[in-house]
């Protein structure tokens, strides 16, 4: 069964760094695509960035120079870091499977969510 | 970056009817569209991509339709668990981008 679960905490400091973990299971980091999509309270979503089964990443040019995604194949877990956090950043954090449907890319399976809030 | 403009904000809809919901982009996607569903205070899910497939699962009174920049999922006949949020997504360019959302309830 294809499962993915976001963790990490709920409460990080203005100016300080978020680390998100993506725990997956069922399928492969190396032969499929994982992607972080941000949904702020009472709004829509927002792509973060995808991690490639290639290890490339690439990441949404509105947070390009704060964010950073990286893996671990052996440990099958996809990492968020994204630094310099602003109350703007509080919101639900989703890790979602990224799979191609003849050529089109979608997101097929979603983890649970990880709630955070930027506050002092 | 690739606008995604859907319509209605939100909508109410009785047992049985047929509904539509509408996504314009800003440009040409050539049916690099998808669309998910979202209820309260669980994970999106996704209903239909390339504008037109339904995914796995997904009951055959959802459809969707559309090409170049209009795209539209319809649901015949509405039922009570398909009350939630819908969005659209674009996967032409990066940054992938959403449509800010239908809210769909039963009236």
């Amino acid at each position: 069964q294809v499962q993915l679960k976001e963790s990490g905490p709920g409460l990080v400091q203005p100016s300080q760094t978020l680390s998100l973990t993506c725990t997956v299971s069922g399928f492969s980091l190396s032969r499929y695509h994982v992607s972080w999509i941000r949904q702020p309270p009472g709004k829509s979503l927002v792509w973060m960035g995808t991690m490639w089964a290639s290890g490339n990443a690439n990441y949404n040019s509105a947070v390009q120079s704060r964010l950073s995604i990286s893996r671990d194949t052996s440990k099958d877990q996809v990492f968020l870091k994204m630094n310099s956090l602003q109350p703007e950043d509080t919101g639900t954090y989703f890790c979602a499977r990224q799979r191609s449907f003849s050529d089109f890319y979608v997101m097929d399976v979603w983890g649970q969510g990880a709630s955070v809030t930027v506050s002092s | 970056d690739i606008q995604m403009t859907q319509s209605p904000a939100s909508l109410s809809a009785s047992l049985g009817e047929t509904i539509s919901i509408e996504c314009l982009a800003s440009e040409g996607i050539s049916s690099y569209l998808a669309w998910y569903q979202q209820k309260p205070g669980k994970s999106p899910q996704l209903l239909i991509y390339g504008a037109n497939t339904l995914q796995a699962g997904v009951p055959s009174r959802f459809s969707g339709s559309g090409s170049g920049t209009q795209y539209s999922l319809k649901i015949s006949s509405m039922q009570p668990e398909d009350e939630g949020d819908y969005f659209c997504q674009q996967s032409y360019k990066f940054p992938y981008t959403f449509g800010a959302g239908t809210k769909l309830e039963l009236k």
